[in-house]
């Protein structure tokens, strides 16, 4: 089992819908959550992070964390074409840890 | 802020010589840094962890020796590829990460892209 694992997609959204990524992690101790966007040919860019049960909301940008079933998601709403990228889940382990433990990434495509 | 740069953005070498790539915090002090490299359609590949001051920490299977670490301050840090050959062609990424944040998040810089011929 990876530690962390995604649906490598492709991911097909409408324009305007609402984008769902989803990640579960082996660690019932990981600590930290992050997600990155990477365009092809570019490198990751930090979207978000959670640490805590619950939703975090940032913009059309949504983290959802649920420690119990060991999952982190990503929602976004009113799906636009430059959000198609590669998302990244990552997970910081435990606490102190310094590196993050990628997943494959999901690759999303928003369809005008 | 949580800006990092990195330079240069691409090169390419012969085989057997030596690359420097440079990883800078610009607007923050990094007290960690990290090495990645990615292959096309892959994900991040951890290489080493790097604090100031100090050893690198080489994930499993990376040779030291071939790629050398240097974090002579809070806001640089270098990656040496050493004799490089056709198969450490790759996109090099680092990235940096700061005890001020929260959550220890790291940012990355842009990216160099290496080409061994």
């Amino acid at each position: 089992q990876k530690e962390v694992e995604q649906n490598s997609g492709p991911l097909s959204v409408p324009e305007g819908a609402i984008a769902s990524l989803n990640c579960t992690y082996s660690d019932r101790g990981s600590q930290s959550f992050f997600w990155y966007r990477q365009y092809s040919g570019k490198s990751p860019e930090l979207i978000m992070f959670i640490y805590s049960n619950g939703d975090k909301e940032d913009g059309r940008f949504t983290a959802q964390l649920n420690k119990a079933s060991q999952y982190v998601s990503l929602l976004i709403r009113d799906s636009q074409p430059s959000d198609s990228a590669t998302y990244l889940c990552a997970v910081r382990r435990f606490q102190g840890a310094q590196k993050l433990v990628f997943g494959q990434g999901t690759r999303l495509t928003i369809n005008p | 802020g949580a800006v990092v740069s990195q330079h240069p953005s691409r090169v390419i070498c012969k085989s057997g010589t030596s690359v420097k790539i440079e990883c800078r915090s610009l607007d923050f002090q990094a007290t960690t840094m990290f090495w990645y490299r990615q292959f096309p359609k892959q994900s991040l590949m951890l290489m080493a962890t790097s604090n100031e001051g100090s050893k690198a920490t080489y994930e499993q299977g990376v040779e030291k020796d071939k790629f050398l670490i240097n974090h002579a301050s809070l806001t640089l840090s270098t990656l040496t590829v050493t004799s490089a050959h056709p198969e450490d062609s790759s996109f090099y990424i680092c990235s940096a990460t700061t005890s001020g944040g929260a959550a220890y998040e790291q940012y990355f810089g842009p990216g160099t892209r290496l080409t061994v011929t």
